[in-house]
């Protein structure tokens, strides 16, 4: 079965220095791998996606994920933070890539951005 | 493009009564919708995956019979909260599926926040 764990449940950082929100995953096949932020009382907006293309995937507001199959990783990254980025941040899997299945969601990490 | 809509963006109602809550995909049509509820500070846990024309597939410990979900069009998923008591207060997200797209990309609505009394 598929799984994520995200093994920060909070990460705070300066605004203007690195990000790094860690995702460990567990998959019997080759997954697809999400990132997605949730703002305050918000919905959900895919940052970028995994999906073997390529190991190093950039997303949104740059933001940018590498995975890792020899250390089943897909840790989230951004060289500067900004205040906007301070959110609630979920690593998910897909248990059916590319076949439209179901998401299964990490727990969550919560970033504060300090000014 | 891909935006999902939810209505309301919260509600509140007394217990025992049943709340309407509906998701639509704004610029797209979306073959299979799904459900998920949040608690706070926690992980979106899936409730059911909705299909159109078809009945819904619920996750394991979810009531059927309570959580009614209608997918009636390729735009429209409702999901219905029965006999509304005050732990079922959570947030609701649904989610929706380019239609004919063998793909795993969902898009989110904004959420819906019940409120049981």
């Amino acid at each position: 079965a598929q799984s994520v764990t995200q093994l920060d449940s909070h990460v705070s950082v300066s605004e203007g220095t690195p990000v790094l929100l860690r995702c460990n995953y567990s998959s019997s096949y080759s997954p697809s791998l999400f990132w997605y932020v949730q703002h305050p009382n918000k919905g959900l907006q895919l940052l970028l996606k995994y999906t073997s293309a390529a190991t190093l995937v950039k997303g949104i507001n740059g933001f940018e994920a590498e995975f890792k199959k020899s250390e089943t990783s897909f840790h989230l990254t951004k060289p500067s933070a900004h205040m906007s980025d301070a959110a609630e941040y979920f690593c998910v899997v897909s248990d059916q890539p590319n076949q439209g299945g179901k998401l299964i969601f990490g727990q969550g990490t919560e970033l504060s951005v300090k000014p | 493009g891909a935006v999902v809509s939810q209505h309301p963006s919260w509600v509140i109602c007394k217990s025992g009564t049943s709340v309407k809550i509906e998701c639509r995909s704004l610029d797209f049509q979306a073959t299979t919708m799904f459900w998920y509820r949040q608690f706070p500070k926690q992980s979106l846990m899936l409730m059911a995956t909705s299909n159109e024309g078809s009945k819904a597939t619920y996750e394991q410990g979810v009531e059927k019979d309570k959580f009614l979900i209608n997918h009636a069009s390729l735009t429209l998923s409702t999901l219905t909260v029965t006999s509304a008591h005050p732990e079922d207060s959570s947030f609701y997200i649904c989610s929706a599926e380019q239609g004919g797209r063998s793909t795993d990309t969902q898009y989110f609505g904004p959420g819906t926040r019940l409120t049981v009394l």
